[in-house]
């Protein structure tokens, strides 16, 4: 069957401009997890949602990132205003969330490019 | 919180030989679970397997196994017979279960398979 699967691919913007990052899950996951990865901090756990219910956004960077997830599949994740150290890889997981712990299966990743 | 330490950034081996990549970790939980993600120039995470700590027993899927000492906070891959396709990122990763705290990975250790 179709893995998870992100959009875009590549994302280049421009300091301060705001980007939308979108995540497909595995079809009947409900748990959906955003990752960041980048040179200098490696790989980060943003954000978990289960349904389309966030029970703690304290891993998002900054209040300029937010994620939302929709009739408990797609998810977005939004960064506004931009900054050049946002510039990074930002995966994408699901997995069954029927277990204690469930493997992740992870999309390809958006890179975004802050110039 | 949790920390994995992967104390390899680069390895490279001969094709058809044996090679292990370190991972060491912290945690004062009882329960938890292990893993190792393959990630080639793809950027697409892969599993390559998982252990529960619970567990006594080593993982193994076909040419990977591990090696993990629960009392050591150690949990080290083997990769028998090494092929080309091997070649990629390899991360160690930490999930206390239940999902809300996502994966904690390591650094990473780049390998790479010589013809």
């Amino acid at each position: 069957g179709a893995g998870v699967s992100q959009s875009p691919s590549n994302k280049v913007t421009e300091k301060g401009k705001d980007v939308e990052l979108r995540c497909d899950p595995i079809s009947g996951h409900t748990a959906l997890y955003w990752y960041r990865q980048s040179l200098g901090q490696g790989l980060e756990f943003l954000i978990y949602f289960q349904g389309n219910s966030a029970p703690d956004k304290s891993g998002l960077p900054s209040d300029r990132f937010s994620a939302e997830r929709t009739g408990g599949s797609v998810s977005t994740l939004t960064i506004q205003r931009t900054q050049q150290e946002d510039s990074a890889v930002y995966l994408c997981a699901s997995s069954p969330g029927t277990g204690t712990i469930d493997t992740q299966y992870f999309g390809p990743g958006t890179r975004l490019t802050v110039l | 919180a949790q920390t994995v330490t992967q104390s390899q950034p680069e390895m490279s081996v001969q094709e058809a030989e044996t090679v292990t990549l370190s991972c060491t970790y912290d945690t004062s939980e009882n329960n938890y679970y292990l893993f190792w993600y393959k990630q080639p120039p793809s950027r697409q995470m892969i599993l390559v397997i998982r252990q529960e700590a619970y567990k006594q027993q080593n993982a193994t899927e076909n040419r990977f196994s591990v090696n993990f000492q629960k009392a050591a906070k150690s949990f080290s891959l083997k990769i028998s017979d090494s092929q080309l396709g091997d070649t990629a990122m390899y991360f160690c990763a930490f999930s206390s279960g239940g999902g809300a705290d996502g994966l904690t990975f390591g650094k990473g250790t780049h390998l790479i398979i010589q013809p």
